[in-house]
């Protein structure tokens, strides 16, 4: 079993739909969850961070992470074509400095 | 404006032909480190490291070797490049610590290797 799962997609919503990414990790001794946001051609920039479990919002992003379950989600409202990318989760132990990513989801949001 | 910055942007080269792609970043970070990305694989750690002479292997180290003599700069050398090693090629840094949690990517090499 992979450390991080994830579904690569693509997966494609029209615009204005709401979007919930996923992935699952097997590792308890995660305890810091990011999601990454890479355009075409271009490197993963962080979008969102979160250290324990429950919901973080911002603006149209939520990100929620469920440790019990080992699962963690991010949720776009309202979503634009401009939020077609590669999302790609990424998880980091307590203590340690490298990151342990997932293999991003293709995201097209059609206009 | 805080970046990091990688050369060439795309190499076309042949196997066997030693080459280095460069990375820089100017926020003073500690922690570097160097991803390949593939398509269907995602990004897999080459190299990190942690400071000044502190390197250490990632996940996929083989063919591939790196330097850390200035804390800005971490370059990664191919000695003798194989097709296998054609792909896109990231350099990322970020501080060191617990509350250290986003690592800044820099703008990708694609390495072609015939």
């Amino acid at each position: 079993q992979k450390e991080v799962e994830q579904d690569p997609g693509p997966l494609s919503v029209p615009e204005g739909a709401i979007v919930s990414l996923n992935c699952t990790y097997s590792n308890s001794a995660f305890q810091y969850f990011m999601w990454y946001r890479q355009y075409s051609r271009k490197g993963p920039e962080l979008l969102m961070y979160t250290y324990s479990s429950g919901n973080k919002e911002d603006g149209r992003f939520t990100a929620q992470v469920d440790k019990s379950s080992k699962y963690i989600s991010l949720f776009i409202r309202d979503s634009q074509p401009s939020d077609s990318a590669t999302y790609l989760c990424a998880m980091r132990r307590r203590g340690a400095d490298g990151l342990t990513f997932g293999k991003g989801t293709h995201l097209i949001i059609q206009p | 404006e805080a970046q990091v910055t990688q050369n060439p942007r795309y190499l076309i080269t042949v196997t066997g032909k030693k080459l280095t792609v460069t990375c820089s970043q100017n926020m003073n970070h500690e922690y570097m480190s160097w991803y390949r990305q593939d398509p269907g694989l995602g990004l897999r750690q080459i190299y990190y490291s942690m400071n000044v002479e502190v390197t250490d292997k990632g996940d996929v180290p083989e063919g591939y070797k790196v330097s850390r003599k200035e804390k800005r700069n971490f370059p990664l050398i191919l000695e003798s490049p194989s097709p296998n090693q054609t792909s896109l090629y990231f350099c990322a840094s970020s501080f060191k610590g617990q509350g250290a949690y986003e690592q800044y990517f820099g703008p990708g090499t694609r390495l072609t290797v015939t």
